[in-house]
């Protein structure tokens, strides 16, 4: 079955620390997205990457990073930076970006830090 | 600014009763909107993309409809398996993939 995959769906941590959030896709789709929901929010994009090696900032970057080493993986780690780091992640991916293809979304991976 | 609004923000409907959701959007140069499906706790279904004005798609008791300023899922005889929130979300001319989300709609139908 084609799809994305996220890990784990429910992950802690202590404030201070630096966790990743692992994103695998078998759709073999060029363009992978991280999304952020908040309650009473629309999906915010972090950062989003078109082909492997080359990724760009979204509009709520800071605190994030991201790798694109491979085309099946987008892994996004937060950081100690990230003032507010507990939400829902998503991560999506599409065939490319300069056409308006649908994103197909992961599970999601819901971040506690306490 | 690029936006998208989705209204009601929460909808509570008897099982049978129609009704529709709206989502008026400024995306500059919309290239497509999209309508997704999620379920509490759980990734958005993809279920619709609507080009250009006057577009409709249907899919079961779903029907999508764009105009220039907005567009609306119209729910028709829903069924309590159709609570769900239902995402909004445009795309424009930027280039960078990115979709505009409305905040969504809460859709409850009691049997």
């Amino acid at each position: 079955d084609g799809g994305i995959t996220q890990s784990p769906k429910y992950l802690f941590r202590k404030e201070g620390q630096n966790v990743t959030l692992s994103c695998e896709q078998n759709l073999n789709h060029d363009a992978m997205y991280w999304y952020r929901q908040d309650p009473g929010q629309g999906l915010r994009l972090i950062y989003y990457s078109q082909i492997v090696n080359d990724f760009q900032k979204g509009d709520i970057a800071e605190g994030y990073s991201v790798s694109r080493e491979k085309k099946e993986s987008f892994p996004l780690t937060v950081t100690s930076a990230q003032k507010n780091p507990t939400a829902f992640y998503l991560c999506a991916s599409s065939p490319g970006i300069r056409v308006a293809y649908e994103q197909y979304f992961g599970p999601g991976t819901r971040l506690t830090v306490t | 600014e690029d936006q998208v609004t989705q209204s009601p923000e929460a909808l509570r409907l008897q099982e049978g009763e129609s009704s529709s959701l709206n989502c008026s959007y400024t995306v500059s140069g919309l290239r497509g909107l999209f309508w997704y499906r999620q379920d509490p706790g759980k990734g958005p279904e993809f279920l619709f993309t609507l080009y250009s004005a006057g577009e409709e798609k249907e899919k079961e008791r779903l029907k999508a409809t764009l105009t220039k300023k907005e567009s609306f899922l119209h729910i028709t005889a829903p069924k309590p398996e159709d609570s769900a929130t239902y995402l909004c979300a445009g795309y424009g001319s930027s280039n960078t993939g990115k979709l505009i989300f409305g905040q969504g709609t809460t859709l409850q139908v009691k049997p």
